[in-house]
């Protein structure tokens, strides 16, 4: 049951223009939703997270817009650099106070590249 | 002010052999996780824990796989009589501790078991 997905396997942009990243889920009971970069053979760093009360959240370059009718979140970064070049996860979390919201679900991941 | 410190870094294993895994969270961080990335597919939560204490387990296997978060030393994840399905790489993450859900968890750099 894949209760976060991210349909779009890569992305290949140019330096300096947008990249548009979307992630959907499927579980209303999420409360928040993160945005991790992971370089090869490192482990996933934390981006930006957004929670679902709210509809944007923004970070220097990177903005994380929600649609909670849509179950529908996207990662924007402007402009894009060469060193963004990563797969990137989206993740949710319950946070209904119990001990699940210690767990992060995750997307399968989006390769961008970012071509100079 | 190191990071989450992951031991070995590499891990290769004989089918029916165990495997031992080590984390050290960030210093003053006592909630550690454990997270599974198969290949091709995103991270899968396996377990949280605090010191002495197993959170949630409820992505762990029924079998062969066992955690523990002592009050003194590493966490250790344990795989006992390894099977190829086993090969993955597993993340360990750490939070301090306080209830934060717009937090994101750092993680370490993985061990990578291959299973022979």
């Amino acid at each position: 049951d894949q209760q976060v997905k991210q349909n779009s396997p890569s992305l290949s942009v140019q330096e300096g223009r947008i990249s548009i990243l979307n992630c959907d889920y499927t579980n209303s009971m999420f409360d928040y939703f993160l945005w991790y970069k992971k370089y090869p053979a490192e482990g996933p760093t934390f981006l930006i997270s957004i929670s679902s009360i709210k509809d944007k959240n923004e970070d220097g370059r990177f903005t994380v817009f929600l649609n909670k009718s849509a179950k529908h979140l996207s990662l924007h970064i402007v402009p894009s650099q060469p060193g963004d070049s990563a797969v990137y996860f989206c993740a949710a979390r319950r946070a209904d106070g119990g001990t699940s919201y210690g767990k992060l679900t995750f997307g399968q991941g989006t390769i961008l590249t970012v071509h100079p | 002010n190191a990071g989450v410190m992951q031991n070995p870094r590499h891990l290769v294993r004989r089918r029916g052999q165990e495997a031992r895994l080590r984390c050290s969270p960030m210093k003053g961080h006592s909630h550690v996780y454990w997270y599974r990335q198969l290949p091709e597919e995103g991270l899968k939560f396996m377990v949280y824990l605090q010191k002495e204490n197993i959170i949630d387990e409820s992505g762990m296997p029924k079998e062969r796989f066992s955690a523990e978060f002592p009050k003194e030393g590493p966490s250790i994840l344990r795989i006992q009589q390894v099977v190829r399905g086993d090969s993955a790489a597993y993340f360990c993450a750490s939070s301090p501790p306080g209830y934060r859900p717009h937090y994101g968890y750092t993680f370490g750099s993985g061990t990578r078991l291959t299973v022979v």
